[in-house]
């Protein structure tokens, strides 16, 4: 199975940095990563897939990259409602795995 | 509009068996894969399995040995078979569905399953 590890667990932001979310895959899966937020009690919700591109109705202050196995989702100075759980996903091969999880406060 | 609907028993005995129902509307099951993901109280997303819009089906590998995906197409009907359930399998189920087969961009509110000893 293609193992994420996803980090940090835990990060706190101002409103005026840039956050970055990373996820290293133990394997190659060329572009086929997603990213998810989710907030307590709710389903989670796309904000990229195929590594870059913008889910619809995202902002823009989210984005995504690859660099080999390495993939990140930065925020460009975040608002306070992006605060949640932050998820990668590969569906490069089954079985499909997630992340660990980031908390954004 | 995709809609998708879980519905399970809440409280399950220990070493029983898991039936979740998941009922879709907007897109047919014969077209889309639905894929079943659990988070357990305070832990992350679990990826469980899929049936995927021709009928094959994929697992787990944690999973495999207790988990089957099936449907029923005419109903659009999805469901969630597990059996020899422990405590650890308290979670909240989710069915989830996506516009393209790689990605996942339809949930369901959930189901909350407890497991009781």
């Amino acid at each position: 199975d293609i193992q994420m590890t996803q980090s940090p667990v835990s990060l706190s932001a101002s409103l005026e940095e840039i956050v970055t979310v990373t996820c290293k895959a133990s394997q190659d899966i060329d572009s086929y990563l997603s990213w998810y937020q989710q907030k307590p009690g709710k389903s989670p919700q796309l904000l990229i897939y195929d590594a870059t591109n913008l889910a619809a109705g995202v902002p823009s202050r989210f984005s995504g990259s690859r660099s080999g196995t390495q993939f990140s989702l930065k925020i460009s100075r975040p608002q306070v409602d992006d605060s949640g759980i932050y998820y990668c996903l590969q569906s490069y091969s089954t079985p499909w795995t997630f992340g660990g999880g980031t908390r954004l406060e | 509009q995709v809609q998708m609907k879980e519905t399970g028993p809440g409280l399950v005995q220990r070493t029983q068996t898991l039936s979740v129902t998941c009922t879709v509307s907007g897109f047919s099951l014969a077209s889309y894969g639905v894929h079943w993901v659990r988070q357990a109280p305070g832990k992350g997303l679990e990826w469980m399995g899929v049936i995927w819009g021709d009928g094959n089906t994929n697992y787990n590998s944690a999973l495999r040995s207790r988990l089957i995906i099936s449907r029923d197409t005419s109903k659009s009907q999805v469901f969630l078979t597990m059996n020899s359930l422990q405590t650890d399998d308290t979670a909240v189920y989710h069915c989830a569905t996506g516009s393209f087969w790689y990605v996942v961009d339809g949930w369901g509110q959930g189901t909350s399953v407890t497991v009781s000893s």
